[in-house]
């Protein structure tokens, strides 16, 4: 069965950086789009961005242009984005979502990942 | 940039039928894509394609895109529905292709 299973929580100060982790299974990972949403809390769903894991290409939402990092491990089905310059309106629950196509649906998702950044 | 618009809310009796709306220009000719998520669970496709339901998910739930509104339809409404709904598609419109979302509606069952 697909699993999308992301890394733990994370505390991290301000001007710090964090680095989630997504590992994928029961599919072939190179096959779909990764692509990673965010909640902080008590509000909406936000997009980050995507990468396509079978040329590494990205797309980042024009908002995190310049502090988002995403990338994968084909070696191990796993993608990763990396958020810079952390500020404390940042912290949130981070999602990495698969889709087939731009315009398809996600249809798997993983649990999340809590980062909270406070000094 | 493109904008899509939900109601902040909607409540309905269980066993009516609730219908949460999500208005963008022209969305009639975009794929959407909704989703509920339960709090501290990640979002869970409900429908996509306008109008398709995944495996698993009830027939009770359906959807419709016309113009500029899509449609989500949730009948013989279920304590169990009680979520927050969001809907999404893509915007291939701009020089920066992206992935929206709705502000979300939170279903209140009564």
């Amino acid at each position: 069965q697909v699993q999308l299973v992301q890394s733990g929580a994370e505390v991290k100060k301000p001007g710090a950086s964090v680095k989630v982790s997504c590992k994928a299974s029961g599919y072939t990972f190179t096959g779909y789009y990764m692509h990673w949403v965010r909640q902080a809390p008590g509000q909406g769903l936000e997009w980050m961005g995507r990468i396509n894991p079978n040329s590494g290409g990205t797309n980042y939402a024009q908002k995190f242009q310049g502090r988002v990092t995403m990338t994968r491990d084909t070696s191990i089905s796993t993608a990763y984005m990396e958020l810079s310059r952390l500020r404390s309106d940042d912290t949130a629950v981070y999602y990495c979502a698969r889709r087939r196509t731009a315009s398809s649906p996600s249809d798997y998702w993983g649990q999340g990942t809590l980062v909270t950044v406070s000094s | 940039s493109y904008v899509l618009t939900q109601p902040p809310s909607v409540s309905v009796a269980p066993g009516q039928t609730a219908r949460i709306t999500c208005g963008g220009n022209n969305i009639g000719s975009k794929s959407v894509h909704w989703y509920q998520q339960k709090p501290g669970q990640a979002p869970v496709l409900v429908v996509y394609d306008d109008s398709d339901r995944p495996s698993g998910i009830p027939e009770r739930f359906s959807g419709s895109n016309s113009g500029n509104t899509a449609t989500l339809t949730i009948s013989r409404v279920e304590a169990g529905d009680e979520a927050d709904y969001y809907c999404q598609v893509w915007d291939s419109s701009s020089d920066h292709p992206h992935v929206v979302f709705g502000g979300g509606t939170k279903l209140t069952v009564l």
